[in-house]
C-alpha cells in the first residue's frame, strides 16, 4: 500500500487567504480521520468520516473550517479565511474499522502569517 | 468526556536503564494503541492492544493492557538512544465508527 497521501507538505500564506489541504486514504480503508497537532494543543481530532459520511466534526474549530469526503478515496479540508492561529501540523488518517490502528500521513505542515 | 493522560509528560533517561510510561484514560474501553513520533515525522504505529492483559513486545518496548484498571503501560527496557522520541497512547472509542483519543504524548530523551 501506497499509505495515506497528503499534500501539500508544507504551506505558508498570508492570514485572510483560504487554504485547501487534500488526502487521499489507503485504498480499501472506510474510515478518515483530521487531525491537527500544535505544542500548545496536541494532537485534536478534528472530524472523522465513516463510508465518506462525517459523523463526529465537533472538533472543527469554528465555520471557518470545512471538510468534505465526495469519494472513497479523497477528502479536503478547507480553512477560510485562515488565521494565524491556524498554524499547525495537519494529519490526515484512515483505518478499516473496527479494533484496527490508524495509519497516519505525512502532515500538512500550514504556517499562516 | 473522554480523557486520556499520560505520564510523565517528559523523559530523560540513561541509556542502559528501565522506565514506564503509564496511560489513564476515563472511561470503559478494550482497545488502545500506542504511537512513536520522531520530530518533524508522523505518528508510526506501535502496538495495537485488544482486550482486557493484552501484552505486546517489540525489541525493547513491551505494551500492557488492564481495562478494569483502564490503565496501559509502555515498559521501556535497557534504553538505547534510538529510542528518544515521543510516545502516544490513544484510547478506542468504541464501535465500528468509534476514533481515537489520544493522550498529550511522552517526550522520551535517553541520553549516553
Amino acid at each position: 500500500d501506497a499509505g495515506v497521501i497528503q499534500s501539500p507538505r508544507h504551506e505558508v500564506t498570508e492570514m485572510g487567504q483560504e487554504v485547501t489541504l487534500r488526502c487521499k486514504p489507503i485504498s480499501g480503508h472506510n474510515s478518515l480521520f483530521w487531525y491537527r497537532q500544535t505544542m500548545m494543543r496536541g494532537l485534536e481530532l478534528l472530524i472523522y468520516f465513516n463510508n465518506n459520511v462525517p459523523i463526529d466534526d465537533s472538533g472543527m474549530p469554528e465555520d471557518r473550517f470545512s471538510a468534505k469526503m465526495p469519494n472513497a478515496s479523497f477528502s479536503t479540508l478547507k480553512i477560510q479565511p485562515s488565521e494565524p492561529r491556524d498554524s499547525a501540523v495537519y494529519f490526515c488518517a484512515s483505518r478499516r474499522p473496527p479494533g484496527n490502528t490508524i495509519y497516519f500521513g505525512e502532515g500538512s505542515w500550514l504556517t499562516v502569517v | 468526556e473522554l480523557k486520556v493522560e499520560q505520564n510523565p509528560l517528559f523523559l530523560s533517561m540513561q541509556e542502559g536503564k528501565n522506565y514506564t510510561i503509564y496511560c489513564n484514560y476515563s472511561t470503559t474501553s478494550d482497545r488502545l494503541y500506542w504511537y512513536r513520533q520522531d520530530p518533524g515525522k508522523s505518528l508510526e504505529s506501535l502496538f495495537v492492544l485488544l482486550s482486557n492483559g493484552a501484552v505486546k513486545q517489540e525489541g525493547r518496548l513491551m505494551a500492557s493492557l488492564d481495562t478494569k484498571a483502564r490503565l496501559s503501560t509502555l515498559h521501556i527496557t535497557a534504553a538505547v538512544h534510538d529510542l528518544s522520541a515521543t510516545y502516544f497512547c490513544a484510547v478506542d472509542m468504541g464501535g465500528s465508527q468509534g476514533n481515537l483519543i489520544f493522550g498529550k504524548g511522552t517526550k522520551l530523551s535517553v541520553k549516553p
